[in-house]
């Protein structure tokens, strides 16, 4: 089946830091989505990626789409206590009511 | 802001007893899901929905699990004879026309004891 692995599996940063990770596939997928998780809580949709090549950004978060299609990064800048969690990348093979892979996750703490 | 929100949030169950978790999907949304995340692991998928009938499921959704909408707001997930292996939260999530943008529910953590 699809795999998808993140790297790093997790990080330790100082707040105001910034912070990058990337999802890679064994295979193609069309639709990139990014998700973080808080303990004992539900995956929160945060950036949706549609197009090889495509940078899109939400507030101190950019993802962008890679042109192999294979591939996603995300970035947070200008890091604060609340971005600590978990953050999955989802890849979704087409449009429409087609499940979502998900990656093994990034785990990212702050030290204060 | 509309949401996913999930019942319980918590079901404790013994072996072989039957269980159904709840889900009320964003209302004007078309294609519902089930997931789950074993503890500390990623998050799998169950089952999709869509039309009133099951679209896709993967090799965990085996007979013992069935999904459900009943009326026009709830969707549920009943796994027959719950096994210690079933321990896991479980996610339900929606999403509208597209099918693409998945919006999950809080979870519901069920333990088999």
């Amino acid at each position: 089946g699809q795999q998808l692995n993140q790297s790093p599996q997790s990080m330790f940063i100082q707040e105001g830091e910034d912070v990058s990770m990337n999802c890679t596939s064994s295979s193609i997928f069309n639709t990139w989505l990014w998700y973080k998780q808080d303990p004992g809580e539900g995956p929160v949709l945060l950036i949706a990626l549609y197009k090889a090549g495509e940078l899109t950004s939400n507030g101190r978060l950019t993802a962008q789409f890679g042109i192999t299609r294979k591939d996603s990064f995300l970035n947070i800048s200008a890091s604060i206590p609340s971005d600590v969690g978990i953050y999955f990348c989802a890849g979704q093979l087409n449009f429409g009511n087609e499940k979502l892979t998900f990656g093994t996750g990034t785990r990212l703490t702050i030290i204060p | 802001e509309p949401e996913v929100t999930q019942t319980p949030s918590h079901q404790v169950t013994q072996m072989g007893q039957e269980v159904i978790l709840r889900c009320v999907p964003i209302s004007n949304h078309l294609y519902f899901y089930w997931y789950r995340q074993i503890l500390g692991q990623k998050v799998e998928f169950l089952v999709s929905f869509y039309n009133n009938e099951i679209s896709e499921k993967s090799e965990i959704f085996d007979d013992q699990f069935s999904v459900e909408r009943p009326d026009g707001s709830n969707f549920t997930l009943k796994i027959r004879s719950t096994k210690l292996e079933d321990s896991a939260m479980y996610f339900c999530a929606s999403s509208g026309v597209t099918g693409t943008e998945a919006f999950f529910g809080q979870g519901t953590r069920l333990t088999v004891v």
